[in-house]
């Protein structure tokens, strides 16, 4: 099956600073999502990103779908961003989705 | 809008019992799915639904059941439960393919196997 690996696995930040987290998966896909999930374990959906790049607020993702990864971007970072940040694929376009391992996310304030 | 709702949000079973974890959306969505995740690790994919009658496997399904009797509802039934079975489980669903069928999620069961 399809392998998805993130980088880094842990993130120290100081609030205010900016990070890149990356996503690399091995197959072509149709489908991929980023989602946070908070200390509390809730997952939130924050991208739906196949391909291009996206902006909501503070956070912006893109993927090069021809280059097989996605990163996402957290700008003037706070500590209500702190959580594991997963990126997911699928080879087709539905949502049977195949995790990466997570970035885990800490902003100290 | 209450979204996905699991319940319970926690339970403890012995080795051997049998239970459902229940799982209903109100979004109206014809798909939703089942995942497990382990402490430390990303979701795997336990069943999935993509209409009321038709289910599928996902990459776990070992010691797992569901049903889909109707579009709101998605229940997991865990049969003769082991330890390995001790985790988070996450009931999501979208509305469809493509743009459009981002995954919700529900906020997760935690199950422990003793």
């Amino acid at each position: 099956g399809i392998q998805v690996e993130q980088s880094p696995p842990d993130l120290i930040l100081q609030e205010g600073a900016n990070s890149t987290l990356r996503c690399n998966f091995s197959d072509s896909v149709n489908n991929l999502q980023w989602f946070h999930q908070n200390p509390w374990g809730q997952l939130i959906n924050l991208f739906y990103i196949p391909s291009g790049t996206k902006q909501n607020g503070r956070l912006s993702a893109t993927t090069v779908a021809t280059e097989r990864y996605s990163l996402l971007y957290i700008s003037s970072s706070q500590t209500t961003d702190s959580g594991v940040y997963f990126c997911a694929v699928d080879k087709a376009a539905g949502n049977k989705l195949t995790f990466g391992g997570g970035t885990r996310v800490l902003v100290k304030p | 809008n209450a979204g996905v709702t699991q319940t319970p949000k926690f339970r403890i079973l012995k080795i051997g019992q049998s239970m459902t974890l229940q799982c209903t959306q109100d979004m109206n969505h014809n798909y939703m799915y089942w995942y497990r995740q382990d402490p430390g690790m990303g979701l795997k994919l336990i069943y999935y639904s993509v209409g009321a009658g038709i289910t599928d496997k996902g990459e776990v399904p070992n010691g797992y059941n569901v049903s889909r009797s109707t579009t709101e509802d998605f229940p997991l039934r865990l049969e003769l439960a082991a330890p390995s079975q001790t985790s988070v489980y996450f009931c999501a669903s979208s509305g469809g393919r493509g743009p459009g069928g981002e995954l919700f999620f529900g906020e997760g069961s935690r199950l422990t196997v003793l």
